[in-house]
């Protein structure tokens, strides 16, 4: 597909268990950043990749949550010993520049969307 | 705080009907603002985008303002359809920043 892809659209974790959580961008897009959306919320920054590197990672919310671009395109997100408060949506954007300005824009995936019970 | 915030939370309105969503922003020095739709259970896709110079942008039903003199926004919805009922998130960007400042949105519900 064209767009970026995230799987799985929903998973349901008991507290304590560990996730992943995957991100297909575009192909081709240098960036790609993770956020945390909570009901009735924006969108909060987590991650951020320029290729496989990973430039900033400010946004996570504890070492709980760890995320990785191998290669420099299929990401991942990874929440190890889910608590309640992570249960949120999780969505992926991709941009095929890491620049700012008026041709940046950042494309968003369908999101999962997480609940820890 | 938040760099941006919208008003109102949510609101209801009647097909065919108008309305119009507010957005003020702190962010500096800006760059750009989108105005994003989020379907639920979708992420947001970009309905429109200003920078410093441009002070009206449409996109079919959709128009948005910018005043960047006073930094606020507005989406305004004409003719409204039960499509239109979705999320509708305010994003700045700063010209020294890659990461985006959202609003926390408004929930806009179209009824038959």
């Amino acid at each position: 597909g064209a767009g970026v892809s995230q799987s799985p659209r929903y998973k349901v974790a008991k507290r304590g268990q560990d996730v992943a959580l995957r991100c297909d961008p575009i192909s081709g897009h240098v960036s790609l950043f993770w956020y945390q959306q909570a009901l009735g919320q924006g969108p909060e920054f987590l991650t951020y990749f320029q290729n496989e590197a990973q430039l900033d990672k400010s946004g996570l919310p504890s070492d709980r949550f760890f995320a990785e671009r191998p290669e420099g395109s299929v990401s991942t997100l990874k929440i190890q010993r889910t608590q309640q408060e992570d249960s949120a949506v999780y969505l992926c954007a991709s941009s095929l520049t890491p620049g700012q300005g008026r041709s940046y824009e950042q494309y968003f995936g369908p999101g999962t969307r997480l609940t820890v019970t | 705080k938040n760099q941006v915030e919208q008003s109102p939370q949510s609101l209801i309105i009647l097909e065919g009907k108008n309305c119009t969503l507010q957005c003020n922003y702190t962010v500096s020095p800006f760059s750009n603002l989108r105005w994003y739709k989020q379907d639920t259970g979708r992420g947001p896709v970009s309905l429109t985008i200003m920078t410093f110079s441009e002070n009206t942008k449409s996109n079919g039903r959709y128009t948005a303002t910018l005043d960047a003199d006073t930094k606020q926004s507005s989406l305004h919805i004409t003719a409204s359809q039960l499509s239109d009922s979705a999320s509708y998130i305010c994003v700045v960007s700063a010209s020294n920043d890659y990461k985006l400042s959202f609003g926390a949105g408004t929930t806009v519900t179209v009824r038959a």
